[in-house]
């Protein structure tokens, strides 16, 4: 069965270093979303990619996040600098279209010290 | 106040219970419901999908939908302990700036003891 596939799993990093998360959507699936979730929260959209084009990114702190996907295909969600307030889980999910089902990679755990 | 509201719990119930999940939502333009499984360290996982008012029933698991009172339910009959985890609901509404987004509860812990 074909699975979203999201890397590093773990990532411990300090306050002001750079990070960067990647991800591989299910093959052929156009939408691809990134969530933030908190722990003890519901994951909260990010940004959300048609093909290589953004969708909507109202919620992305622009000024220390910025995510790319070049050739419609994997994407990178990148933080710089990473602050305390960052440390959660990142999840990536993509599917067919706008309007379909969503299915969930496994997320990065992100530590910020 | 929170677009969509969910008591998280914990919850702690015996093998063989039946389980009741709850969410309130105040958007009314919200038309699709659904709720998703999260075991420890893994993704959401997809349960159940409804759209509009109703209820939908796969297996074990009944999804209820009351627009009218805009409360989502979900129930679990003879649950296991494999049910133990973190369920969410999330609903969207069709069209606008929101196309796909999903707006999500905060979870409900949920553990199935022998």
């Amino acid at each position: 069965e074909a699975e979203v596939a999201q890397s590093p799993r773990y990532k411990i990093t300090e306050k002001s270093q750079a990070v960067a998360f990647w991800c591989d959507p299910i093959s052929g699936h156009a939408t691809l979303y990134w969530y933030r979730q908190i722990l003890g929260q519901g994951p909260e959209l990010l940004v959300q990619f048609q093909d290589e084009s953004v969708v909507d990114d109202s919620q992305l702190p622009k000024d220390r996040f910025s995510a790319e996907r070049l050739k419609g295909v994997d994407s990178t969600l990148k933080i710089q600098p990473a602050e305390l307030g960052d440390s959660a889980m990142y999840l990536c999910a993509s599917s067919l279209g706008l309007e379909e089902t969503q299915y969930f990679g496994p997320g990065t755990r992100l530590l910020v010290l | 106040q929170k677009e969509v509201e969910q008591d998280p719990g914990p919850l702690s119930v015996p093998e063989g219970a039946i389980v009741s999940l709850n969410c309130t939502y105040s958007n009314s333009a919200f038309q699709y419901f659904m709720w998703y499984r999260q075991y420890s360290r893994k993704g959401p996982e997809l349960l159940m999908y409804t759209y509009s008012s109703g209820n939908k029933e796969d297996g074990r698991f009944t999804a209820q939908v009351d627009k009218s009172s805009k409360y989502i339910s979900l129930f679990i009959r003879d649950s296991q302990p494999s049910d133990s985890a973190t369920y969410l609901c999330a609903t969207t509404n069709a069209g606008g700036t929101s196309y796909g987004k999903l707006t999500f509860g905060q979870g409900t812990i949920l553990t199935v003891h022998p």
